[in-house]
């Protein structure tokens, strides 16, 4: 069953902690991204990877860090750099005919 | 700068009425746009994928439509139902490798 798998679904973090969420995807896309939803904001994003081994930034990397070290893995670290991580995390790929797909979420909460 | 736009941001519709949601963009350069679904929590379902050669797409009970001149695609919805209540987000892309922009989406209420 080809998809793309986000975890935990629900991440609680403390002051000053670093914070990886999972994504992992088993469609062989070569595209992966993080995007932040925030109320009222629409979809940001944060990271992209068109390839293995390489990633760029997208609009609001500062205080995120990624790796593609495999092509079914994206991971997306929030560290104790960013200021407002409180919201909702989604992964996503993306098709050789250009239509994106998304995960489940990871709904990030600052304690 | 490629500007999505979605109006209005939300809609209530009794079941069983078709609806048209509007998306507006200010470039019409476009590669390709395509449109989501999202239910609360969840995730982005993608609906329909329209490239840019196309002028429409259809699965079911929903066409998209698409005019690169006017900068405007709809998205409608047929005999509507309450299971599609839901967020309707579209979002464009200018090139292949390009990021894609988002709408702010329509929240869509269907009244039993």
């Amino acid at each position: 069953d080809g998809g793309i798998t986000q975890s935990p679904k629900y991440l609680f973090r403390k002051e000053g902690q670093n914070v990886t969420l999972s994504c992992e995807q088993n469609l062989n896309h070569d595209a992966m991204y993080w995007y932040r939803q925030d109320p009222g904001q629409g979809l940001r994003l944060i990271y992209y990877s068109q390839i293995v081994n390489d990633f760029q930034k997208g609009d609001i990397a500062e205080g995120y860090s990624v790796s593609r070290e495999k092509k079914e893995s994206f991971p997306l670290t929030v560290t104790s750099a960013q200021k407002n991580p409180t919201a909702f995390y989604l992964c996503a790929s993306k098709t050789g005919g250009n239509e994106q797909f998304f995960g489940p979420g990871t709904r990030l909460t600052v304690l | 700068k490629q500007e999505v736009t979605q109006i209005p941001a939300a809609l209530s519709v009794p079941e069983g009425e078709n609806l048209v949601l509007n998306c507006s963009f200010t470039d019409s350069a476009i590669y390709n746009l395509q449109w989501f679904r999202q239910d609360p929590g969840k995730g982005l379902t993608s609906l329909l994928l329209i490239q840019s050669s196309q002028r429409e797409q259809t699965s079911g009970r929903l066409n998209a439509s698409l005019d690169k001149s006017s900068g405007r695609s709809t998205l409608y919805i047929a005999a509507s139902q309450p299971g599609d209540s839901a967020t309707y987000l579209c979002a464009v892309r200018r090139g292949r490798d390009d990021k894609i922009i988002f709408g702010k989406g329509t929240r869509l209420h269907i009244l039993p």
